[in-house]
């Protein structure tokens, strides 16, 4: 199957700081990718869906100016955690398609911890 | 909200054959079922999908019921590496559309 990168795998900062996190598919363009949080003993949550050259389309709930996804190329999209606090602390994935699969690819995921 | 609905959790003795149910009895004619499978602490993993034929791939088997209300997926035999948390989801094919995860199943596979 294809395979889905992402960086870093985990991450811990201070309160108030933004948070970066990238998600790269390595070997297949990625018109569509996906980004979930996971809380621990919990199942994945949709945050948003972004295609390539558009903006995301965030799923209700979900604050568009806190956590702000680019997806810039077909092989990039980062998550932006600003301004994070300690409930932010998660474990975020994300996953990537294209028209020429019927199934999701999901990175390995990024562990978040808000101090 | 998730349209599936999967046991909590179920015990597989290792060598043996893991049957997951699962029950959408709500799905539409153009979604399929998906499972995929997560370890813990890591990504999901895509296992199989199907429409209204019984499919086979490397890692399983998928049976769906003829009215397509429920499937099973079968892991013929089962490993230590099997443990995982195994989610059913109903979708349409397209790509792009979203994935709704459910609880899922927590299979745990013992020697």
């Amino acid at each position: 199957g294809a395979v889905v990168s992402q960086h870093p795998s985990w991450v811990i900062c201070k309160s108030g700081t933004s948070v970066k996190i990238e998600c790269r598919s390595l070997d297949f363009q990625a018109t569509t990718m996906f980004w979930y949080r996971q809380f621990p003993k919990q199942s994945l949550m949709l945050m948003a869906t972004s295609n390539e050259g558009s903006k995301a389309t965030y799923e209700q709930g979900v604050e568009k100016d806190k956590f702000l996804i680019n997806h810039a190329s077909l092989t990039l999209s980062t998550l932006t955690v600003t301004s994070a606090h300690p409930e932010d602390s998660s474990f975020y994935i994300c996953s990537a398609t294209n028209d020429g699969y019927n199934e999701q690819f999901f990175g390995p995921g990024t562990r978040l911890t808000v101090l | 909200d998730a349209k599936t609905t999967q046991p909590t959790s179920m015990d597989c003795a290792e060598g043996r054959a893991a049957n997951l149910p699962c029950n959408h009895s709500t799905i539409s004619g153009n979604e399929y079922v998906y499972w995929y499978r997560q370890i813990h602490s890591q990504g999901p993993q895509y296992i199989i999908h199907g429409l209204k034929n019984n499919e086979t791939n490397e890692m399983a088997s998928l049976i769906i019921t003829e009215d397509r209300k429920s499937s099973t997926l079968i892991l013929p035999h089962a490993t230590l590496r099997d443990t995982a948390v195994y989610y059913c989801i109903v979708s349409p094919l397209e790509y792009g559309n979203k994935l709704v995860f459910g609880a899922g199943t927590i299979l745990r596979v013992k020697s």
